[in-house]
């Protein structure tokens, strides 16, 4: 089976500009959360999607934002980027509740 | 409001060795999970261990087993016999339901090394 797929797993933007990340969740899933982690921060909640729908949203500007689609991959976007969105984005899938898993993570460096 | 510390930011220790990883927690609601991950350089989360708020005995995984204290808000995770592979960041979270979805908040980690 398949685990979390997330693309690109590496890239680099200037301020200003806006990133689109994927999320290929493990089949079966429909369920889909993001975190950012940083050194400073730590882990931190974004958003999470189930069935399309956005369930449950972290303390982060409106900048971050998210969708899923019906085969329940997602895709997170952040528009006007700025040095302090520098971080890995990482993506997880569940089924309805318990354990979350994981994919690798996108890492976002904004110069 | 839903909190973990992880108060080791670092820990060495021998091959062969057992380790235990502190995490404390707090939480005002009587329905929660504690999870550990780890998470290697690569930069993916792996799932270790699970333990429920209601459930009765400590969860245990292979060499994993995580030494749940209820009253002290407590859940160890101790890793028996460590491997050179063991080495990397461990994080303990605790997962909440928020109008019907969960949501993870995890404290800031612990780096663990193994020396051969």
């Amino acid at each position: 089976k398949a685990g979390v797929t997330q693309t690109p797993r590496y890239l680099i933007k200037t301020r200003g500009q806006q990133v689109t990340l994927s999320c290929s969740p493990i089949s079966g899933h429909r369920s889909v959360s993001w975190y950012q982690q940083t050194p400073g921060q730590g882990l931190q909640f974004l958003f999470e999607y189930f069935s399309e729908t956005q369930r449950n949203k972290g303390n982060f500007p409106g900048r971050f934002s998210g969708r899923q689609f019906s085969n329940s991959r997602s895709e997170m976007n952040v528009s006007t980027l700025e040095l302090g969105d520098s971080a890995l984005y990482l993506c997880a899938s569940r089924q309805v509740l318990g354990e979350l898993f994981f994919g690798e993570g996108s890492r976002l460096t904004v110069l | 409001a839903q909190k973990i510390t992880q108060t080791q930011p670092g820990m060495f220790v021998q091959e062969k060795e057992a380790v235990t990883l502190d995490c404390t927690y707090d939480t005002s609601d009587p329905s929660y999970g504690l999870f550990w991950y780890k998470q290697p350089s690569s930069g993916e989360m792996i799932f270790l261990i699970y333990q429920g708020s209601y459930d009765q005995q400590n969860a245990t995984e292979g060499r994993y087993s995580l030494n749940f204290q209820k009253a002290r808000k407590s859940a160890n995770l101790v890793i028996s016999a460590s491997q050179l592979g063991d080495s990397a960041m461990y994080f303990c979270a605790m997962g909440v339901l928020i109008q019907g979805a969960q949501k993870l908040v995890f404290g800031q980690g612990t780096r663990l090394t193994i020396n051969p």
